[in-house]
């Protein structure tokens, strides 16, 4: 059964520092993976997908990685500003098939301060 | 462009009520999903539709029912509540044809509804 993971919970760290979100899962069978942001009170906003013959993605500041050999990916935030403090999720879609379910992590809360 | 609309924002049920979570989104999307969200567990899938009149089970289907008669929308509903259905519902829908393999992959959401059972 895959199992997605995001350590930490919570990170707080102080503006203009870069810094890296962890996503693991356990089944490297995967289709694609996709992060997203997460405002108090808000729905999901897709950042990056990472299909599963691709190494990584970029968007502005953000980068994602995906190592399916040891079932990890990243995202990475360059010079972090208060409006990036929001809740971060990683969710991979199980199997080779594009009607395959999707797995969500947790989140990682994070907290940009100023 | 609306997305994708959620109605209503927020309910309140007893138990034993039923009603009906209401997802519409304009972008013609092919695939449609409906996920609960509780505090430390994420996001869980519901149920989904690759199209149609087509429906499948998700991670936790049980206690609800879904009906996708129109492609723009995807009705959740919840015969009996239980406190355990005490959650936000989030919609999602993505377009799955057409475009590059990243842009038809990706998921689009709703605001959510927040759903407590008394």
């Amino acid at each position: 059964k895959q199992e997605v993971t995001q350590i930490p919970a919570a990170l707080s760290v102080p503006e203009g520092e870069n810094l890296v979100l962890n996503c693991s899962f356990t089944d490297s069978a995967i289709y694609n993976l996709q992060w997203f942001r997460q405002d108090p009170g808000k729905g999901l906003t897709s950042l990056l997908l990472i299909q599963s013959s691709q190494r990584e993605q970029t968007s502005g500041r953000l980068n994602a990685s995906l190592d399916k050999s040891s079932g990890r990916s990243t995202l990475y935030i360059a010079a972090s500003q208060p409006g990036d403090s929001a809740t971060y999720l990683c969710a991979v879609v199980a199997g080779y098939s594009s009607a395959s379910k999707i797995i969500f992590g947790s989140g990682t809360r994070l907290s940009i301060r100023p | 462009n609306a997305g994708v609309t959620q109605t209503p924002k927020f309910r309140v049920l007893k138990t034993g009520q039923s009603m009906t979570l209401l997802c519409a989104q304009d972008m013609n999307h092919e695939y449609m999903y409906w996920y609960r969200q509780d505090p430390g567990m994420g996001l869980r899938l519901i149920h989904y539709s690759v199209g149609e009149g087509t429906t499948a089970k998700g991670e936790v289907p049980d206690g609800y029912n879904v009906s996708r008669l129109k492609k723009q929308n995807f009705l959740l509903g919840l015969e009996s509540a239980a406190p355990s259905q005490t959650s936000v519902y989030f919609c999602a829908s993505s377009p799955r044809e057409g475009g590059t393999p990243v842009a038809k992959n990706i998921q689009y959401f709703g605001a959510g509804t927040r759903l407590s059972v008394l």
